[in-house]
């Protein structure tokens, strides 16, 4: 069975530039959530979609936005970029929205990131 | 609310001496438990859960953890440390009651093995 894969896996942006960066779940995984890890600030939640639809949502500007499509795939977009946005951006897929109601409650399936480094 | 603090940010251990991880967490409801371990450059990788079952809980690679509810702990253990274990660990709470409110992690403990 494939694994999360997540796209690309590594980019250089400039600041002011926007960047799309791309999630596969595994098959049959309906959840997929997205996480930005930095030294400094360690694994923070951006957001979670389940059905097309978004859940759930960290603290993070407008700036951040993202989408699922019918097949679970998900896209994240960061627009107008700022150093600051340099991280490894991880996508987690499970079967189940939420932690809530599911035998698999809480357990997530993570790609192995996309790395953006902006400058 | 809920929160969890991993006690050391780097722990550094020699090769089959034992391994402790140290992990609290605070939760309005009664919280789910996980240990999670993502080796360089790759993503995180489930170690082990506690879903308000048997509070000592047995994962991959031989660790454990076990759910004190008194001390509000879950420390991750090993008997003895391979160098494979070396990695970043990451201890993570969610309250299954408390809506479908995400996943909170703690901000890491780096895992050092000497040989």
């Amino acid at each position: 069975k494939a694994g999360v894969t997540q796209t690309p896996r590594y980019l250089i942006k400039t600041r002011g530039q926007q960047v799309t960066l791309s999630c596969s779940p595994i098959s049959g995984h309906r959840s997929v959530s997205w996480y930005q890890q930095t030294p400094g600030q360690g694994l923070q939640f951006l957001f979670e979609y389940f059905s097309e639809t978004q859940r759930n949502k960290g603290n993070f500007p407008g700036r951040f936005s993202g989408r699922q499509f019918s097949n679970s795939r998900s896209e994240m977009n960061v627009s107008t970029l700022e150093l600051g946005d340099s991280a490894l951006y991880l996508c987690a897929s499970s079967l189940n929205f939420g932690t809530s109601g599911s035998p698999n409650t809480g357990e997530l399936f993570f790609g192995e990131g996309s790395r953006l480094t902006v400058l | 609310a809920q929160s969890v603090t991993q006690l050391d940010s780097h722990v550094s251990v020699s090769e089959g001496t034992p391994v402790l991880l140290r992990c609290n967490y605070s939760s309005s409801y009664s919280p789910s438990l996980f240990w999670y371990v993502q080796h360089p450059n790759k993503g995180l990788q489930l170690l082990l859960k506690y879903t308000s079952a048997a509070t000592l809980v047995k994962g991959i690679n031989g660790f454990e953890a076990e759910f004190k509810k008194s001390e509000t702990s879950f420390h991750l253990t090993k008997p003895s440390a391979h160098m494979s274990d070396a990695a970043e660990y990451f201890c993570v709470v969610s309250s299954p009651l408390d809506g479908n409110t995400p996943l909170v992690f703690g901000k890491g403990t780096r895992l050092s093995v000497i040989a």
